[in-house]
């Protein structure tokens, strides 16, 4: 069983729609970070977080550590936000990456 | 503009070949990481160096090799030792566990 989980793992959804993707994970951590993927490769992160909520935009992330479970959130969703998200939680110094949630957004 | 560059975006080449990787940043990072990205998987780290010359091996760091003689490069090589090098690189920079992504080199070994 992977450490770090994620679902689903594609979602197509119509323009407009409220998005949620979720991460849990196995192993003790001190952060957690959800980065983006677009289609050409390129990575950049998004939001990095050891408890609570965080929001950039149309972006919330929210983290569980009892849990051990966060979920990044994109309102009103938009063809340009399709990309493959990505977590990765920090554990021993360590960056533990889940295989991401491919997400396509239909105009 | 700072950021990191991989070269080229496309490499092919014939099984048995060593190929190298360039990464470059100019973000002044002392640390710089390497990454396999596979369909469906999880990054997973190959190689990573916290200073100039000196790196230490990742996850699957068998078949690959790395130098880092400059603190603003560290190019990767695939050697024919690695059975399966038909994957996405990813180099990475920056200090943990915050990192900075290059574009990516997708490579095809026919």
């Amino acid at each position: 069983k992977n450490e770090v989980e994620q679902s689903p793992q594609n979602l197509t959804a119509q323009e407009g729609e409220f998005i949620t993707i979720n991460c849990s994970y196995s192993v003790g951590i001190s952060a957690l970070h959800w980065l983006q993927q677009h289609p050409g490769g390129g990575i950049v992160s998004l939001f990095m977080l050891s408890s609570g909520k965080k929001k950039h935009g149309r972006l919330i992330a929210t983290i569980n550590i009892q849990e051990k479970h966060s979920s990044l959130h994109i309102t009103a969703s938009h063809p340009r936000d399709s990309a493959v998200y990505i977590c990765a939680v920090i554990s021993n110094y360590q960056l533990i990456w889940g295989a991401g949630t491919k997400l396509i957004i239909k105009p | 503009d700072g950021g990191i560059t991989q070269s080229p975006k496309y490499l092919f080449r014939k099984e048995g070949q060593n190929v190298t990787l360039s990464c470059e940043q100019n973000l002044n990072h002392d640390a710089m990481y390497w990454y396999r990205q596979d369909p469906g998987q999880g990054l997973r780290l190959i190689y990573y160096s916290q200073i100039v010359n000196d790196f230490q091996k990742g996850d699957i760091a068998e078949g690959y090799s790395v130098s880092r003689e400059k603190k603003e490069s560290f190019p990767l090589t695939v050697t024919s030792a690695q059975k399966n090098p038909t994957a996405f690189y990813l180099c990475a920079s920056g200090r943990f566990p915050e990192q900075f992504f290059g574009p990516g080199t997708r490579l095809t070994v026919l």
